[in-house]
């Protein structure tokens, strides 16, 4: 079936280091692949998306990178910063009934910034 | 503009107490989801819809029944709840054509003792 898996599960970095979240997924029709970032008790938030069409995507500090081929994306966050402690979730699109209408999400990164 | 709504926000049921949650969106949007999030399993696919009077099942949908009677409603039903629906629940739309992002509802802590 369809499946996401993301590692690593928890990581630690410096501050002002950089982190890399990896992700691979098993449907090859897949197109579509968000990166959502959820803080302490709140609810998740989309911070970037990339298309299959694309190999890769920039926004400020944080990036992703998708190999089709391989089936696997990554998302680097550089010059990490207090704010970015949180769990982040890879996700991508499955076989719904139209392009991306179901998403399977991977099981969470939880980044912790040391200052 | 409210964005995404869920009621209740907490709740607490018996086993084998029935309740249905309610996700409400004013934004228009054709798909709508129910989520579930438990420790360290991300978030699973219960059941979704990609418009009024549709439903789909997701990830995990056993032991739950959803409604789509209008555009901006999409409940979803417990009808005997156990100790293993124990999970905060994430409802969440999205627009259709190129506006795949979907946003998410504020949650709903559901324990069943």
């Amino acid at each position: 079936g369809e499946n996401v898996e993301q590692h690593p599960s928890t990581l630690s970095v410096q501050e002002g280091d950089s982190a890399v979240i990896k992700c691979t997924y098993s449907d090859s029709a897949s197109n579509y692949f968000p990166w959502y970032k959820q803080e302490l008790g709140k609810r998740p938030q989309l911070i970037i998306d990339i298309r299959s069409n694309v190999g890769e995507k920039k926004d400020q500090r944080i990036a992703v990178t998708l190999n089709k081929t391989a089936k696997h994306f990554s998302l680097h966050i550089t010059e990490t910063q207090p704010e970015d402690s949180a769990v982040y979730f890879c996700a991508a699109s499955g076989r719904g009934y139209s392009s991306a209408s179901k998403i399977i999400f991977g099981s969470g990164t939880r980044l912790s910034i040391r200052p | 503009n409210a964005g995404v709504t869920q009621t209740p926000k907490f709740r607490v049921l018996k086993t084998g107490q029935s309740m249905t949650l309610l996700c409400a969106q004013d934004m228009n949007h054709e798909y709508m989801y129910w989520y579930r999030q438990d420790p360290g399993m991300g978030l699973r696919l219960i059941h979704y819809s990609v418009g009024e009077g549709t439903t789909a099942k997701g990830e995990v949908p056993d032991g739950y029944n959803v409604s789509r009677l209008k555009k901006q409603n999409f409940l979803l039903g417990l009808e005997s709840a156990a100790p293993s629906q124990t999970s905060v629940y994430f409802c969440a739309s999205r627009g259709t054509g190129g506006a795949y992002e979907q946003y998410f509802g504020p949650g709903t802590r559901l324990t069943v003792t």
